[in-house]
């Protein structure tokens, strides 16, 4: 179980957008804490996608879309392309814990 | 360019020790806290250990608590996790990770490729 909560799997055709929600809980997002969003390919490096619950890094595109409000976030992924099929995980930092948590990772099938 | 290469994964028997070491180049090492994140199979991501700039404060997840140890050579610019007491539910990709601040509250902005580390007899 998960201290951060995602979406096993969510899915889109070519041109859709979606979302992925992130539930996190008082000791991290309510806490303050930012979420940031990864994707990640089997085999690969994850990726840092967008950090500090809104922020793109340098060459993500602007497709790529971040919120949070109160202890929620999401991620949304706009004009889907294949090349989107990915698993991507949010991740905070939680006061109780002293350390980093992850979501359980949400994998995006492109239909 | 930022680059972290991780090395010294594995097969190992339950309750055998491994060290893994991740070498970095193209920033300034010593000012940044580090962690290391594992990826068991067909499994998400999981935050393992924490260490800070100058490494005078590690933390741990409790999954591994007492039984993995962070490191940090600031003069060689590497990182390292010795782990001991292994267990086959530690078998996972081990992914060194940068964080973007010197304590390690933010996000992880570079990641390793990751090396294999699997416990079994």
């Amino acid at each position: 179980q998960s201290v951060l909560t995602q979406p096993p799997s969510v899915s889109g055709a070519p041109g859709q957008r979606v979302t992925i929600s992130c539930t996190g809980s008082s000791s991290n997002f309510g806490a303050g804490y930012d979420v940031h969003w990864y994707q990640h390919l089997p085999g690969t490096a994850p990726k840092l996608l967008i950090y500090r619950n809104k922020n793109r890094p340098s060459g993500v595109p602007d497709r790529f879309s971040g919120s949070k409000s109160g202890t929620s976030a999401s991620l949304a992924i706009a004009g889907l392309q294949a090349e989107d099929e990915a698993d991507y995980y949010c991740q905070s930092y939680d006061s109780s814990l002293s350390g980093s948590v992850f979501g359980g990772g949400t994998k995006l099938t492109v239909l | 360019q930022v680059q972290l290469v991780e090395s010294g994964g594995g097969v190992v028997q339950p309750g055998g020790s491994l060290r893994l070491s991740c070498t970095t180049s193209g920033f300034t090492f010593n000012i940044y806290a580090m962690h290391w994140v594992r990826q068991a199979p067909g499994k998400g991501l999981e935050w393992v250990a924490l260490i800070w700039y100058l490494g005078t404060d590690e933390y741990y997840a409790d999954s591994v608590k007492g039984r993995f140890t962070i490191s940090r050579d600031n003069s060689n610019n590497r990182l390292y996790l010795q782990m001991n007491d292994l267990r086959a539910e530690d078998t996972a990709v081990y992914f060194c990770a940068r964080a973007s601040d010197s304590t390690g509250t933010t996000d992880f902005d570079y990641w390793g490729q990751g090396t294999l580390v699997t416990v079994s007899s």
